[in-house]
C-alpha cells in the first residue's frame, strides 16, 4: 500500500516552460488536492477534486491546470512556469464528506529559474 | 488572504518542557480543526483534531484546547522531546464536505536535549 505518490521529486525548469506533477494514490480516495508550501505562507490551495471528472479551483489557481481522468490520478499542469511558481507541491488525498484525515505524499521540490 | 492565524512562526523548548502554538481563525464556516506534523523532506501528516462543539482534546503528550466563543485553538506538547522537533500547521476544514484545509503559517519548533 504505496498511498500518495508523487513524481518527481525535484524540477528545475527555465521561464516559459511547461510540466505536470504526476500524483497517484491507491486508497480509493474520492477526494485529492495539491498545495503548495512556501515559506511563511504555510500550505495554501491550489486546486481539488471531489471525484474523477470533477474539479474546482483553490485559493491559488492561477497559472495550474488539472484533469481526473480516473480516481487514482489527478496531475497538476505548470502552463508557462514563472519564478513565482517555484515551491513545494503537496498531493493530498482523502475520503469525502465526513471530516477525515488528508494524506499527503512526500512533495516535489519546483525550481523555476 | 489568510484565515487561520498561527503563531509563533519559530519556537525552541527545552526537553521535558510544555510546547504551545496557537492559532486564531476568521471564518465561522469551518467545522473541524486538525494539527499537522511536519518532518523535513516529508510530507504533513495528521496528529490531532478537535470539532468545533468539543472544548479539548489529548491524545497521549498531545492536547488541542479549542475556544469556539474567541475563534482560538491551541497545541499543548507535554514533556516535549527532541523527536518532536518538526514544523507543525494549524488547519481548518472549510464546512462543504469537500475536505479543503485552510492552513496556517506553521511553526518550526525545535527541542533542545
Amino acid at each position: 500500500n504505496a498511498g500518495v505518490t508523487q513524481t518527481p521529486k525535484f524540477q528545475v525548469l527555465k521561464t516559459g516552460q511547461s510540466m505536470t506533477l504526476q500524483c497517484a494514490q491507491d486508497m480509493n480516495h474520492e477526494y485529492m488536492s495539491w498545495y503548495r508550501q512556501d515559506p511563511g505562507m504555510g500550505l495554501r490551495l491550489i486546486h481539488y477534486s471531489v471525484g474523477a471528472g470533477i474539479t474546482d479551483q483553490g485559493e491559488v489557481p492561477n497559472g495550474y491546470n488539472v484533469s481526473r481522468s480516473t480516481t487514482e490520478d489527478f496531475p497538476l499542469r505548470l502552463l508557462s512556469a514563472a519564478p513565482s511558481q517555484t515551491s513545494v507541491y503537496f498531493c493530498a488525498s482523502s475520503l469525502r464528506g465526513q471530516p477525515s484525515e488528508l494524506f499527503f505524499g512526500e512533495g516535489s521540490r519546483l525550481t523555476v529559474l | 488572504q489568510q484565515q487561520v492565524k498561527q503563531s509563533p512562526q519559530s519556537l525552541i523548548v527545552q526537553k521535558g518542557g510544555i510546547s504551545i502554538i496557537n492559532c486564531a481563525y476568521e471564518n465561522t464556516a469551518f467545522d473541524y480543526f486538525p494539527w499537522y506534523q511536519q518532518f523535513p523532506g516529508k510530507g504533513p501528516a495528521l496528529l490531532i483534531a478537535i470539532r468545533p462543539d468539543v472544548s479539548e482534546k489529548k491524545e497521549g503528550r498531545f492536547t488541542i484546547s479549542f475556544n469556539k466563543s474567541a475563534k482560538q485553538f491551541s497545541l499543548h506538547i507535554m514533556d516535549s522531546q527532541p523527536g518532536d522537533s518538526a514544523t507543525y500547521f494549524c488547519a481548518a476544514r472549510v464546512s462543504d464536505g469537500a475536505q479543503k484545509l485552510v492552513f496556517g503559517q506553521g511553526t518550526r519548533l525545535t527541542i533542545n536535549p
